[in-house]
């Protein structure tokens, strides 16, 4: 357990729908990272927050939106559903940001079919 | 915008061969880290080298930050099936976005 918590770990929808990834960040981090990773591909950066606050943004789908709540745990958002989003969705958090170590998240796996 | 470069992409290597896989940047970095992913895996932290001309050393793992902070390695001795994965470097800033390497996947034959 690397304590950053994914919920859920897998996830089965169609195409056009709406899904809410979750995750909790290991205790005492205040950044939170969420990253895609397509079938055996690299890690494609998402979106960054830190205590609340959007920091850094990736090439996020304006289909997908993400936020951080006050107890720091993160959502992200993902609507209108294709079948290209099908990947493994990583959260990912660090103390206060990119000079110490990400602990990441077992992920979320989404299938769109 | 900056960019993180992995090679080789894939590393194939015969149980108990040595290999290196390298991380390059146009840019100088900050600092450099290396994480590792088995297969089905997440991402796990491996090390993080800050300062020019950095090595570290990890039981048969050794990591090098380069004198100009613009590329670093990781070198396995003897190498095991335990070492089958993909090593990614990173993260490093390129503009707004917090960008990795796209990864040395590394399979071992027996």
């Amino acid at each position: 357990d690397s304590g950053v918590t994914q919920t859920p770990k897998h996830l089965i929808t169609a195409t056009g729908q709406r899904v809410t990834l979750r995750c909790s960040p290991r205790s005492g981090d205040l950044s939170v990272y969420w990253y895609q990773q397509s079938l055996d591909q690299g890690l494609q950066f998402l979106i960054q927050y830190y205590n609340g606050e959007e920091r850094a943004k990736g090439n996020i789908l304006e289909r997908f939106s993400a936020q951080q709540f006050p107890d720091l745990h993160s959502e992200l958002n993902l609507s209108s559903l294709e079948l290209g989003d099908s990947a493994l969705y990583f959260c990912a958090s660090s103390v206060n940001g990119r000079n110490y170590g990400y602990t990441f998240g077992s992920g979320t796996r989404l299938t769109v079919v | 915008g900056q960019q993180v470069m992995q090679i080789p992409q894939y590393q194939h290597v015969q149980e108990g061969e040595d290999f290196t896989t390298y991380c390059n940047s146009s840019t100088t970095l900050s600092n450099i880290q290396w994480y590792k992913q088995r297969p089905g895996g997440h991402p796990v932290f491996l090390i993080q080298l800050v300062k020019s001309g950095e090595v570290k050393k990890q039981k048969r793992l050794t990591f090098q930050f380069g004198e100009a902070k613009k590329n670093s390695s990781l070198h396995i001795t003897a190498t095991q099936t335990t070492d089958v994965g993909t090593y990614f470097c990173g993260p490093q800033a390129a503009g707004n976005k917090l960008t990795f390497g796209g990864g040395t996947r590394v399979l071992v034959k027996p």
